[in-house]
C-alpha cells in the first residue's frame, strides 16, 4: 500500500494568511493525487485533482502543486470558511489511500 | 444534479452483517467510466476506502478488509449496495459513498452526506 503522510497535522492561521499543507507518498504517484476539505458536520467537499486541476467552483486561492512523493496544497488569502480539515488522497494505485488530515483552525 | 445517500441500520451488534446502500441520481452507473466507492471514517480519524464498482460491474476491495466485504450494485444502476460481515467494535465509523468519473481516475468528485453506523452489544 501507499502510505500518504500529511504535514501539519495541525495548523493555527489568521484570517487573511497564507497557508501551505503537505502530503507526501512513501513511493512516486506521478501527480495522482487529490484534495478535499472536510467540515465538522463531516461534508466532504472535493478540491483539486490531479495535483493542480481545481474543481470547478472552488476559489482560485486554492492551489495545488508537486511531482513524485511531494505534492502540497496552498491557500493564498484565508476566508473564514477555509477552517477546516483537508485531507489528500492518491490514486495512483489500489488500495486508494488518504493522508492523515491537517485541520486547519483559527489562529 | 448529482446526488448521493447512504442508508444503513445505524445500530447492530458484534459478530452480525453490516448492509449498507448507496443511492445515487443525476448519473447511471452503465455510463462508461463511472465509478462508485465506499469509504469510512472512524470518528476523529482519517478516511479508509473500502472498496469500489465500476459501471462494467467489476469490483475492487481494500486488501486490508476484503475477506469481509461484498459490494454490489442494482440492475437500475442506481443504487450500490456494501455488505461487511463479522463486524466488531473497530467498524464503528460514519461510512460514504462518492462518485468518480475514469476520466480522472479515481478522484471522488461528489460525496454523500455519510451514514454513522455504531458496532455495540
Amino acid at each position: 500500500d501507499i502510505q500518504m503522510t500529511q504535514s501539519p497535522s495541525s495548523l493555527p492561521a489568521s484570517l487573511g494568511e497564507r497557508v501551505t499543507i503537505s502530503c507526501r507518498a512513501s513511493q512516486g504517484i506521478s501527480n495522482n493525487l487529490n484534495w478535499y476539505q472536510q467540515k465538522p458536520d463531516g461534508t466532504i467537499k472535493p478540491l483539486i485533482y490531479y495535483t493542480s486541476n481545481l474543481q470547478s467552483g472552488v476559489p482560485s486561492r486554492f492551489s495545488g502543486s508537486g511531482s513524485g512523493t511531494d505534492y502540497s496544497l496552498t491557500i493564498s488569502s484565508l476566508e473564514p470558511e477555509d477552517f477546516a480539515m483537508y485531507y489528500c488522497q492518491q490514486d495512483a494505485s489500489f488500495p486508494l489511500t488518504f493522508g492523515s488530515g491537517t485541520k486547519l483552525e483559527i489562529k | 444534479q448529482v446526488t448521493l445517500k447512504e442508508s444503513g441500520p445505524g445500530m447492530l451488534q458484534p459478530s452480525k452483517t453490516l448492509s449498507l446502500t448507496c443511492s445515487f441520481s443525476g448519473f447511471s452507473l452503465s455510463t462508461s467510466g463511472m465509478v462508485v466507492s465506499w469509504i469510512r471514517q472512524p470518528s476523529g480519524k482519517s478516511l479508509e476506502w473500502l472498496a469500489a464498482i465500476d459501471w462494467d460491474g467489476d469490483k475492487y476491495y481494500n486488501p486490508s478488509l476484503k475477506s469481509r466485504l461484498t459490494v454490489s450494485k442494482d440492475t437500475s444502476n442506481t443504487q450500490v449496495f456494501l455488505k461487511i460481515t463479522s463486524v466488531d467494535i473497530a467498524d464503528t465509523a460514519t461510512y460514504y459513498c462518492a462518485r468518480s468519473e475514469l476520466g480522472a481516475r479515481y478522484y471522488f468528485d461528489y460525496w454523500g452526506q455519510g451514514v454513522m453506523v455504531t458496532v455495540s452489544s
